[in-house]
């Protein structure tokens, strides 16, 4: 069965990065993309952006290009996203999910989530 | 504020029907399938309707989606317990990117 498996909960110090990973099994990695969405305590859902995991192509949201990086590894079949000068608006669960390999389509497996807390 | 329009909340008894609607324009869903998800607390969102109106192996056909121009529904009938959650609708705009509504919190009183 399809599923994404996220890292576990970290807490940052403003300033400091966190890197994600989202391990993937149960289908063919190259055949898919993935996406990342996070949710802020109480707030709805905010889509990051994504890459394919077929050629490792990335399109991210505008609000995050030059501190976002997302990364994938076609051996393990997981994704990463990382994510640099965090701020204490950064906390949130993270979560990735399966989307389509050439472009954004729907979200149709979701990891658990990963917590990040940022504070000092 | 999100670009995509939902009520904050909807509310109805067991056994009843209810809509939440999702409006954009023409940049987004006017020219682009929609999805929605469910989202019980404490728990990853769980997509309920891909393409505006398919449903994924798993799903019961008590939801059911669409859309019209710049807008979209959801609706759920024979409403039970389990139901309640909060509800987001999704497209894509013109730069492939990925737009969320706001979410709608569904109470079964």
């Amino acid at each position: 069965q399809v599923q994404l498996v996220q890292s576990r909960a970290e807490v940052k110090k403003p300033g400091a990065s966190v890197k994600v990973s989202c391990k993937t099994s149960g289908y063919m990695f190259i055949s898919y993309g993935v996406s990342w969405v996070r949710q802020a305590p109480g707030q709805g859902l905010e889509w990051m952006g994504w890459i394919s995991g077929y050629d490792g192509k990335t399109n991210y949201a505008q609000k995050f290009k030059g501190s976002v990086t997302m990364t994938m590894d076609t051996t393990t079949s997981t994704a990463y996203m990382e994510v640099t000068s965090l701020r204490s608006d950064d906390t949130a669960v993270y979560y990735c999910a399966r989307d389509e390999v050439y472009s954004v389509g729907w979200l149709d497996f979701w990891g658990q989530g990963t917590l990040v807390t940022v504070s000092s | 504020q999100s670009v995509l329009a939902q009520p904050p909340s909807v509310s109805a008894a067991p056994g009843q029907n209810v809509t939440i609607s999702c409006s954009g324009d023409s940049s987004n869903i006017g020219n682009n399938y929609v999805s929605w998800y469910q989202q019980v607390p404490g728990a990853a969102p769980r997509l309920l309707i891909s393409d505006s109106n398919k449903r994924p192996s798993g799903i019961p056909d008590r939801f059911s989606g669409s859309k019209s121009g710049t807008s979209a529904t959801l609706a759920i009938t024979g409403l039970q317990t389990a139901d309640e959650a909060d509800y987001y609708c999704a497209t894509s705009d013109n730069t492939l990117n990925v737009l969320f509504g706001g979410g709608t919190k569904l109470t079964v009183l």
